[in-house]
This record gives C-alpha cells, sequence and structure tokens, in this order.
C-alpha cells in the first residue's frame, strides 16, 4: 500500500520568509512518482511539479524547489521569499503502479 | 487550451436527495477521474475511466455513486440517494495517458455539495 505523510497541518510565516513543506512517503514499487499540487482557496488543484523515482536531481523553477532524497523517502518543496499569493493548502501526492494517493495537505499562510 | 470544466460549482441538498455533477476533461484527454475530498483531507479517488471503459471503481460506493463517460468525453457522478457523509467537494481531473505512464493529472475546480 501507499502512503505519504505530510506531518506540517499548517504553517505560518511572515511575508519575503522562506518556508519548507515537508512530504514523507511510502511504497513498495520500485518506479513511482512523486507531484506537488497547490489547492488556493478557489478550490482547484494546481499542478506544480513530478519527479520520477530514478531521477533525484532537485529542480528549481523561479521561487519553488524540490528536493528527492530517496534514502530519506523525502521530497520537500521550498518557497524562497514567500508572497501572500502562496498562501493555500499544499499537496504531495505519490503515484506507483497504481492509483494517485494524496497526503492530508498543509495550509500555508503568509501574512503581510 | 481549455482546463477541465465542472458544474455546477456549488450544491445544497438534503439527505435521500439525489444529485448530479458534470465534468468536461481538457480535449483530447483519454483518462477521467472522479475524486472525493473530504474537509482536510487529500483527495480520494472514486472512480477513472479510460475512454468509456472503466479501469478502476474499487472506492466507489456502488449502493449510491455511479457514473458513466458514454462517449468518452464527458462525464456524469451521480450520487443516489445521497447521506450527511457525502458532504465534499467532488474533482474530476482528466490525463492525457493512463497508468504506467508518466502522466500528470489536471484537475478542474470542483463542486461543493452540502448535504443537510
Amino acid at each position: 500500500a501507499q502512503k505519504v505523510t505530510q506531518a506540517q497541518t499548517e504553517i505560518s510565516v511572515v511575508e519575503k520568509e522562506d518556508v519548507t513543506l515537508d512530504c514523507v512517503y511510502e511504497t513498495r514499487d520500485t518506479t513511482y512518482y512523486l507531484f506537488w499540487y497547490k489547492q488556493p482557496p478557489s478550490g482547484e488543484l494546481v499542478f506544480l511539479i513530478r519527479r520520477n523515482s530514478f531521477d533525484e536531481q532537485n529542480e528549481i523553477s523561479g521561487r519553488y524547489s524540490w528536493n528527492f532524497q530517496k534514502s530519506t523517502s523525502s521530497f520537500n518543496f521550498t518557497i524562497t521569499a514567500s508572497q501572500v499569493v502562496d498562501s493555500a493548502v499544499y499537496f504531495c501526492a505519490l503515484r506507483g503502479y497504481s492509483t494517485l494517493t494524496f497526503g492530508k495537505g498543509t495550509m500555508l499562510l503568509v501574512s503581510p | 487550451e481549455a482546463g477541465v470544466a465542472q458544474s455546477p460549482r456549488y450544491k445544497i441538498i438534503e439527505k435521500r436527495q439525489s444529485v448530479a455533477f458534470w465534468c468536461n476533461p481538457i480535449s483530447g484527454h483519454a483518462t477521467l477521474y472522479w475524486y472525493q475530498q473530504i474537509l482536510g483531507q487529500g483527495p480520494k479517488l472514486l472512480i477513472q475511466f479510460q475512454n468509456n471503459g472503466v479501469v478502476d471503481d474499487s472506492q466507489l460506493p456502488k449502493d449510491r455513486f455511479s457514473a458513466e463517460r458514454l462517449k468518452g468525453v464527458d462525464s456524469t457522478l451521480k450520487i443516489q440517494p445521497a447521506k450527511l457523509e457525502d458532504s465534499a467537494v467532488y474533482l474530476c481531473a482528466s490525463s492525457s495517458v493512463g497508468q504506467g505512464d508518466q502522466e500528470t493529472q489536471y484537475f478542474g475546480p470542483g463542486t461543493r455539495l452540502l448535504v443537510l
């Protein structure tokens, strides 16, 4: 069975602070894919990134960066210089040979 | 490119009534998914279609939930009769390829259902 754990239920930061959202996963599949989605108050899940299990190279996209470490089964997400518009619920998800499994999400609140 | 469309956006019904949700996936996407998202939790898959065939409906409560995708494009999800615990957001997603490939699911805005 697959499992995704996002231990941080809610994080509050002040604008311009850096923030890291943690994600730990469990799977027995040898090939799998990891995802991060953003869910703003409007409710739509917005795709941010997909990472293959055989590609541990970290990725940076603007203020966003992702750290994939297979040894610790973690796929953490860092927002640099956070902005109010980053306020949302962020979901980490895993898909192996079966369905896409989501964590419970981390609510990020960025205040001015 | 237009995204996944869903309607209605909000629905309030009383328990034991029936309700239907509609989804139109991204053009050309063969795979369509329905998810249920209860407040404070991540989405949970209800059913997956590949074209007009069901791939996975193992978590669909078939005594009250049904879904169809007759022409392999848009889809409807129905609940009959609704229970209080069905209050949730129902999300539709689509992807261009199915399981086993590097598919990414793109989600619609969801339908917020409240059962009183």
